[in-house]
């Protein structure tokens, strides 16, 4: 089946530093790619749709500034976390859309702790 | 706005038990309805898809169905297995299937 990665699996960082997730697909070429985020206990909240070679659009209440959505290529998007705080921590989780009946194929998740 | 909820939260069987988990949706008008696993400190393992034309979808021990009109969903899983221990998170596709609304998840354990 389509496989969808993400890198890294888990990153530690110090406040106000910025971090770059990626997420890719590796046997199939996904047009959308969404990022959701997932509090400890809770369900996954969608943040962006990104379309390849297009602004993301953001869901209510996530600042595009903080978050910031690139996807450069048909198998590549970046989120980067700028100036990230420690209520930032959470698990970070991409999908892409493709495949037969354009399903969403989800990656492993990465999880960002902030200090 | 769509909202999902999933009944009961959590849940402990012993193992062999056959299992159904709920799921409601507000809003009836979806495009295909999922249900997926979740491990601890991992990503989605998509389970069964149902697109909105149809009723129900099988692979091996799980079954779900869907009642689009009263706006629910159930997972059966059949002879369960420790293995299936996981939270399961139903999602409701909405608009082309572009965006996904996650329910809040079922947290089961299979007891030996």
């Amino acid at each position: 089946g389509a496989v969808v990665s993400q890198h890294p699996s888990w990153v530690i960082c110090k406040s106000g530093t910025s971090v770059k997730i990626e997420c890719r697909s590796l046997d199939f070429q996904a047009t959308t790619m969404f990022w959701y985020r997932q509090f400890p206990k809770q369900s996954l909240m969608l943040m962006a749709t990104s379309n390849e070679g297009s602004k993301a659009t953001y869901e209510q209440g996530v600042e595009k500034d903080k978050f910031l959505i690139n996807h450069a290529s048909l198998t590549l998007s970046t989120l980067t976390v700028t100036s990230a705080h420690p209520e930032d921590s959470s698990f970070y989780i991409c999908s892409a859309r493709g495949g037969y009946q354009e399903t969403q194929y989800f990656g492993p998740g990465t999880r960002l702790l902030v200090l | 706005k769509q909202e999902v909820t999933q009944i009961p939260a959590a849940l402990s069987v012993p193992e062999g038990e056959n299992l159904v988990l709920n799921c409601s949706f507000t809003d009836s008008a979806i495009y295909n309805l999922q249900w997926f696993r979740q491990d601890p400190g991992k990503g989605l393992t998509s389970l069964l898809l149902i697109q909105s034309s149809q009723r129900e979808q099988t692979s091996g021990r799980l079954n779900a169905s869907l009642d689009k009109s009263s706006g629910r969903s159930t997972l059966y899983i059949a002879a369960s297995q420790p293995g299936d221990s996981a939270t399961y998170l139903c999602a409701v596709a909405a608009g082309g299937g572009n965006k996904l609304t996650f329910g809040t998840g079922t947290q089961l354990k299979v007891e030996l």
